[in-house]
Order: C-alpha cells, then structure tokens, then sequence
C-alpha cells in the first residue's frame, strides 16, 4: 500500500507568513492528491483537490502544488482562523490513505 | 443541498458488534460511490472502507485493519449506508464519519456526515 508522509507534524507560525506543508508519498500518486484542514471537534473540510485544485469557497491563500510523489500546501499569509490540523490524501485507487496530520499554530 | 446524517454510535464491549447507518438525501444516492472513514479520538483520519455504486456491481473494499471484521452494505430504496462492525476491538474506538466525492466515483471527499462516535471499551 502506498504511504503518505507529512512534514512537519507540527508548525508554529506568525499571523502574515507564508506557511508551507509537505506530503510525500511512498509511490507515484500523479496529481491525485487532496487536502483537508480540520479543527477541533469539527468535521475535515476539503482544501484542494487534483493536487492543485481550489475547492469552490476556500481562501484564495490557500494553494497545493506537486506531482508524482512530492507535493506542498502553501498559505500564503497565515490568518487567526488557519489555526487546524491538515491533512493530505492519496485517492487514485484503493486503499485511500491520509498523512498523519500537520498541527498548524499560531506564535 | 447534500446532507450525510450518520447515527447508531455508542458504547461496546470488545469482542461486541456495532451497526452504523448513514441517512443520505439531497442527491441521487443510488448513482455514489460511498466510503466509510473514522478518527480515532486525537489521531488522524483513517479511511475504512468503500462501496461502489450498483453500475459497479455494488462491490467493496476495505482497509487491511477492518477487513474480515466490517461489513459495508447499502440500500438505495432508503438512501442509506451502514457499516456492519463485528469482533470490535479497543483501537476500533473512533468517530466514524460516512463520506461522499463530488461525482460517481471519486475518492476525494467534499461532502462528510457530521460523525458517530463508536467506544470499544469492557
């Protein structure tokens, strides 16, 4: 099964950067990559999808880029209300597998 | 609008069966793929498994973890999935969320259940 590695685990930045995710996967995915942001006790909302893709209604900060194996979700200028956990995802076939989670804080 | 309403959560004993159902309305239910995904409390998401839409013979598939031991199942007359749980462990403990893609069959998941949460505990 493919593997999906996130880095960092935890993140810890200041309101106005520029925040950049990674998510690696074990094989080769193309572009069919997606990611989530959660907060807590609320249900994954659905960034990005097609590795780039804006999801309809997602702040235009947020961003993905990357291809075969390595891709990155970038915010461009960190708001209050980033504060998550994020979570990529590897669906081109069966088993769907998440990274483990990336915790996002505000400094 | 798509509205994903899981229920039937609780506590169990190890060893116990669960059934959860997931009430679907505001689509075309019998024309989706739908997947059953769960967290356990302070861990990340976990996909369980999937069932295929009937032009796709109804067919599953299952995470390595739950296979053997879940059942997905769904009836397109009730617009309803369930997931059967047998032989529940402790690590079964979660919130079993069920999850839809934008379109027939994708595994990308734009639209979730508010969740159920399952305890496996004696």
């Amino acid at each position: 099964d493919i593997q999906m590695t996130q880095s960092p685990s935890s993140l810890s930045a200041s309101v106005g950067d520029r925040v950049t995710i990674t998510c690696r996967a074990s094989q080769g995915i193309s572009n069919y990559l997606a990611w989530y942001q959660q907060k807590p006790g609320k249900v994954p909302k659905l960034l990005i999808y097609a590795a780039s893709t804006l999801q309809s209604g997602v702040p235009s900060r947020f961003s993905g880029s990357g291809s075969g194996t390595d891709f990155t979700l970038t915010i461009s200028s960190l708001q209050p209300e980033d504060v998550a956990t994020y979570y990529c995802q590897k669906y081109n076939s069966a088993p769907i597998t998440f990274g483990q989670g990336t915790r996002l804080e505000i400094k | 609008e798509v509205q994903l309403v899981e229920s039937g959560g609780g506590l169990v004993q190890p060893g116990g069966s669960l059934r959860l159902s997931c009430a679907a309305s505001g689509f075309t239910f019998s024309d989706h793929y739908m997947d059953w995904v769960r967290q356990a409390p302070g861990k990340g998401l976990e996909w369980v498994g999937r069932t295929r839409n009937k032009a796709n013979s109804y067919t599953t598939e299952y995470a390595a973890s739950v296979k053997g031991r879940f059942t997905i199942s769904r009836d397109d007359s009730k617009n309803s999935l369930y997931l059967q749980m047998n032989s529940l462990k402790t690590e079964d403990t979660a919130v079993y969320y069920c999850a839809r893609g934008p379109y027939d069959s994708s595994g990308y998941y734009p639209y979730w259940g508010q969740g159920t949460l399952v305890t496996v505990s004696s």
